[in-house]
């Protein structure tokens, strides 16, 4: 069974440009979460997808945004990029919300801001 | 809200010493999941385990042994015997509904 994979592996962007990760879960998954781990800022929560609706957001301004495609994809977008946005971007798949706590991640997605 | 703390930023071992990582949390919720995952440095976090609220067994599996005590708000992760494989940062976690809450991770060194 495939885990879930993320793309791409890196991304360099400077200020002010936008970004865009992209994100697929393991087959049957239908929850999708996105989380963000920075230097000296450890894991957080940034979004939660499933069925194609936004369940809830973490503690990110609205530049960070989303959406979760038909096929449970999903693509986190972050606008007016700031060199604070420079991190690792896990992407996690669930079964869904009867099942939301098992959650299997990604590789990641380095963004760095230049 | 939910904090999961892990004081041990680093540990370093030699290889075959027993490596205890230790885990606390405070949550206000009843029911809650607590997890364990291993972070390598290719940077993918790997699901190690998960442990209900209301199942305070402890654990082995392999190498790995998990103790959970809710009456100290504890659950840690004692790796047995290690090996070089096992070096990474691990992260404890805490989740009472859909959302992880992660400690800030105890990075293990383990040197042949």
């Amino acid at each position: 069974e495939a885990g879930v994979t993320q793309s791409p592996t890196h991304l360099i962007k400077t200020r002010g440009q936008q970004a865009t990760l992209r994100c697929s879960p393991i087959s049957g998954h239908t929850s999708v979460y996105w989380y963000q781990q920075a230097l000296g800022l450890g894991l957080q929560f940034l979004l939660w997808y499933d069925e194609g609706e936004e369940r809830n957001r973490g503690n990110f301004p609205p530049r960070f945004s989303g959406r979760q495609f038909p096929n449970y994809s999903s693509e986190l977008n972050v606008n007016a990029l700031e060199l604070e946005d420079s991190a690792l971007y896990l992407c996690a798949s669930s079964r869904g919300i009867e099942d939301a706590d098992t959650q299997y991640f990604g590789p990641g997605t380095r963004l760095t801001v230049l | 809200a939910q904090k999961v703390t892990q004081a041990q930023t680093e540990i370093s071992v030699v290889e075959k010493e027993d490596v205890t990582l230790d885990c606390v949390y405070e949550t206000r919720d009843t029911t809650y999941y607590l997890f364990w995952y291993k972070q390598p440095p290719s940077g993918e976090l790997v699901f190690l385990i998960r442990r209900n609220s209301f199942d305070e067994q402890n654990e082995i599996s392999g190498r790995y042994s998990w103790n959970f005590q809710k009456s100290t708000s504890s659950f840690n992760f004692t790796i047995t015997a290690s090996q070089v494989v096992d070096s990474a940062v691990y992260f404890c976690a805490l989740s009472p509904d859909y959302k992880l809450s992660f400690g800030a991770g105890t990075t293990v060194t383990v040197r042949a």
